[in-house]
């Protein structure tokens, strides 16, 4: 079946640095989303990004449909950021997750 | 806006325990979903359902009953609950369009504790 591999598994950053997330899946998907999970909360979805590069706030989602893998950059981290940034892909109904990289931001 | 309600938030259990939990939406969204995350892992798919009376299998389903009542609730059922588990059961739901689905939302998630 599907696989969604993400690295890197951990991240510490300074405030104001920027993060890059990286998403690998193993076979086409006709829908991809990022979603952030807040320490100890609920997913919420970020942006879903099938193809090409989407833009919201600090937030670029580069999707790479050809070479099956997706990235997530965060600018200008804040502590706020902090938490846990999941990448779901879906062929059919069903979404498939990978892992996740757990943000951790500084002040 | 629409919400997605999972109850109990918390749920305590006994080995061998049958246990339910509980999740609605008034999105009116087709497809509903029932998700298992552990600690430090991502979501595993136990059930899911297309429509109204529709059941599909996820990876994680042995161990697991599902019901979809009507297409504003989906409950699912731990069938025996095994000593020392805990996870957090994920509830979500999407509209459809054409053959895939859409954006997933999610609830709050149902916290299991087996004793």
């Amino acid at each position: 079946g599907q696989q969604v591999q993400q690295s890197p598994a951990s991240l510490v950053l300074q405030e104001g640095e920027n993060a890059e997330l990286q998403c690998n899946f193993s076979s086409t998907a006709t829908q991809l989303q990022w979603f952030y999970q807040s320490p100890g909360g609920s997913l919420v979805s970020l942006l879903s990004n099938p193809s090409g590069t989407k833009h919201t706030g600090r937030l670029t989602s580069t999707t790479v449909t050809k070479e099956r893998r997706s990235s997530l950059h965060i600018s200008s981290s804040q502590t706020t950021d902090s938490g846990t940034y999941l990448c779901a892909i879906t062929g059919n109904y069903k979404y498939v997750f990978g892992a996740g990289t757990r943000l951790k931001v500084i002040a | 806006g629409g919400i997605i309600t999972q109850t109990p938030k918390f749920l305590i259990g006994q080995e061998g325990q049958k246990l339910t939990l509980k999740c609605q939406q008034n999105f009116n969204h087709d497809t509903m979903y029932w998700y298992r995350q552990d600690s430090g892992k991502g979501l595993r798919l136990i059930y899911y359902s297309i429509t109204e009376n529709d059941l599909q299998k996820g990876d994680l389903s042995e161990g697991y009953d599902a019901s979809r009542e009507k297409k504003s609730s989906f409950s699912l059922t731990v069938t025996s609950a095994q000593k020392n588990e805990m996870a957090v059961f994920l509830c979500a739901s999407s509209i459809n369009w054409g053959s895939s689905a859409e954006t997933l939302y999610f609830g709050s998630g149902t916290r299991l504790t087996v004793l």
